[in-house]
């Protein structure tokens, strides 16, 4: 079974500070992991995914993150926020083997001016 | 390349109707997965097909349903509709086993009165 954590339902941050936004995952098998950003009233859009090689991963809009087998973490940050990347992050985990996404509960980002 | 494209984007039933949604993926994707979203459960799976074959089920009542065409578009039926199946319901397609990434389309938000 696999499963996934998002600490902090909300994270305020000010224009140009760093973003952190957590992620811990359970999964009983080598995972995949992916980060997927939300704007109101739309989809989902994927930032970054990691499934093998280089642990750190970069995605779009400047955002990175990087895989820790052993603490089981994938921590999406950015150095320098921006108005526009205030929305809701979604961490996601699948198996390479198994083709449903488990989806945290989300972070809500809000980025003051 | 035209994206996932989910039909229709809004639509309001009554209790014990019947609703069919309607995704067509991009192109060359074989595999087509939804998702529920609520408020209270989050992002949840419902089911992925793959070649006209459903690969996995999510835990939902056989109340929801799916299928595929051999044109890959996919669509999804709940019958007896209850006032917890308002959602936003998310279609999502892959060129491989879920390890390139998922492409989500915007959804289509049904709302049970």
């Amino acid at each position: 079974a696999q499963s996934v954590t998002q600490l902090g339902s909300h994270v305020s941050v000010s224009e140009g500070a760093l973003v952190l936004l957590r992620c811990n995952y359970s999964s009983s098998v080598p995972p995949y992991l992916f980060w997927y950003v939300q704007y109101p009233n739309q989809g989902l859009q994927l930032l970054l995914k990691y499934t093998t090689g280089a642990t750190l991963v970069k995605g779009i809009n400047g955002f990175e993150a990087e895989f820790k087998k052993s603490e089981t973490s994938f921590h999406l940050t950015k150095p320098s926020a921006h108005m526009s990347d205030a929305a809701e992050y979604f961490c996601a985990v699948s198996g390479s083997s198994n083709y449903k996404l488990t989806f945290g509960k989300g972070t809500l980002l809000t980025v003051n001016p | 390349k035209a994206g996932v494209t989910q039909t229709p984007r809004y639509l309001i039933k009554t209790r014990g109707q019947q609703v069919t949604l309607s995704c067509s993926p991009i192109s060359g994707h074989r595999s087509v997965s939804w998702y529920q979203q609520t408020p209270g459960q989050g992002l949840q799976f419902l089911f992925e097909y793959f070649s006209e074959t459903q690969r996995n089920k999510g835990n939902f009542p056989g109340r929801f349903s799916g299928r595929q065409f051999s044109n890959s578009r996919s669509e999804m039926n709940v019958s007896t509709l209850e006032l917890g199946d308002s959602a936003l319901y998310l279609c999502a397609s892959s060129d491989r086993q879920g390890s390139a990434g998922y492409t989500f389309g915007s959804g289509t938000r049904l709302t049970v009165v």
